[in-house]
């Protein structure tokens, strides 16, 4: 089983809401990771978690907070989001930190009115 | 930034081969090259990585130049469900406390055509 799946698949957010975005994986993999994809842009790089410790986190606002309660699992909570957050948020993982050999999720598409 | 330079778009017919050039002229003696694709809609999918060795796998081929200051990744016999965006990717050292990151550039938008 080579798949990273990703729930909800669409998401439409108010400003004030709180959601969660959900990631999954069962390949044994010990690092993951959230990516965010503006349209017709190439994805960036959010969080990395290694050992289900945060080992990268690339100044992203407090708005956008990960979660990895276990080794399989990656949860980025919503908070307050604002308009210009709308966009495709990927989750990947490898078999450990440093393997850039990952296998991503099919994302999901999030709208913030 | 990202470390690579590609073409922003590539036509290509159907059945003939796809080679998709790739400049990385900083990539440091530790560093791989990796290529990745994204079909529209969907998720990243790794394709193939290299070192310095030219590389072959069921999906594609990687030619790295012997200075290592670019690569061609080779889709043999395209077809329509190649059409995709390519991103050459130099991968951080997993030695150093930046590994794991992937780090895209704009890519190269690959249309195969009947």
């Amino acid at each position: 089983d080579t798949e990273v799946t990703q729930t909800p698949k669409h998401l439409v957010m108010g400003m004030t809401n709180k959601k969660s975005l959900k990631c999954e994986q069962h390949m044994g993999h010990r690092a993951m990771y959230w990516y965010k994809q503006k349209a017709k842009k190439p994805p960036e790089l959010m969080f990395v978690y290694s050992y289900e410790k945060l080992s990268i986190n690339e100044s992203v606002p407090s708005r956008f907070s990960p979660e990895c309660p276990n080794s399989s699992l990656l949860n980025l909570h919503l908070h307050a989001l604002q308009p210009e957050d709308s966009a495709l948020y990927l989750c990947a993982s490898s078999q450990d930190r440093g393997q850039e050999t990952q296998y991503f999720g099919p994302g999901t598409r999030l709208l913030v009115l | 930034d990202a470390k690579t330079t590609q073409p922003p778009s590539m036509d290509c017919a159907e059945g003939r081969a796809a080679n998709l050039p790739c400049n990385h002229s900083t990539i440091s003696g530790n560093e791989y090259v990796y290529w990745y694709r994204q079909i529209h809609s969907q998720g990243p999918q790794y394709i193939i990585h290299g070192l310095k060795n030219n590389e072959t796998n069921e999906m594609a081929s990687l030619i790295i130049t012997e200075d290592r200051k670019s690569s061609t990744l080779i889709l043999p016999h395209a077809t329509l469900r190649d059409t995709a965006v390519y991103y050459c990717i130099v991968s951080h050292s997993p030695l150093d406390n930046q590994g794991g990151k992937l780090i895209f550039g704009q890519g190269t938008e690959l249309s195969v055509k009947p």
